[in-house]
């Protein structure tokens, strides 16, 4: 079958950088996408990986490595408003989205 | 403000009762799909539907019925719910079906509440 894990919950201080990991297990590989989701709100879209490495967008980063089926998104100088959950999705080999359960982040002052 | 529109915010209804959710996008789109998020479990793909013609269901029971009178609304109708099908509802759409970073733009959802 095919899996996308991450960890259900993390926490992290204001200021700091944190690290939130996925892997995944699919049937072929057409992109990994990650997603913010604030309480209430919509899930809106923050990053998009197909090749190996490393995407910068501001304060957040994305890392991609098809070989390890594994990502992780990198957020930088926290804040506040960065608590949401961050969803992960796998899109397979017949272009269909793999989601992830999400990580809630929890950001403490 | 995602541009996607989903009305009723929170709806509670009887297992016996009828009701529907609608969603609206004003991005131009061709493509929309509903999703059915529950606490701590991935997004749950319902039904998608491109240029209004519904491209996949996936093995959904009758009880949800979807309908897309144009490329711009998407109706989710409900009738003889269960209480395991609390959730929230959300509705999303996105340019097309192709590769790509096929970005899905969200609406804030539909919290339901099945007594």
């Amino acid at each position: 079958g095919q899996n996308i894990d991450q960890p259900t919950e993390m926490t992290a201080t204001e200021g700091a950088i944190v690290q939130i990991n996925c892997t995944y297990q699919t049937s072929g590989f057409n992109g990994l996408f990650w997603y913010q989701q604030h309480a209430g709100e919509a899930p809106t879209f923050l990053s998009y990986n197909v090749l190996d490495g490393l995407e910068e967008k501001g304060r957040f980063s994305s890392f991609l490595s098809r070989s390890k089926g594994y990502s992780y998104l990198l957020l930088k100088e926290l804040q506040m408003k960065d608590s949401a959950s961050y969803l992960c999705a796998v899109r397979d080999s017949n272009y269909q989205l793999i989601w992830g359960a999400g990580t809630k982040l929890i950001i403490k002052p | 403000e995602t541009g996607v529109t989903q009305t009723p915010r929170h709806l509670v209804m009887g297992m016996t009762n009828k009701k529907s959710l609608k969603c609206e996008q004003h991005l131009g789109h061709n493509a929309m799909y509903w999703y059915k998020q529950s606490a701590k479990k991935p997004l749950e793909l319902m039904f998608v539907y491109n240029f209004k013609e519904q491209t996949e269901n996936n093995s959904v029971p009758s009880r949800f019925s979807p309908e897309c009178p144009n490329s711009s609304h998407l109706f989710l109708h409900l009738h003889t719910l269960q209480p395991e099908d609390s959730a929230l509802y959300l509705c999303a759409s996105s340019q097309d079906l192709g590769a790509g970073a096929n970005v899905l733009t969200f609406g804030a959802g539909s919290r339901l509440t099945v007594l």
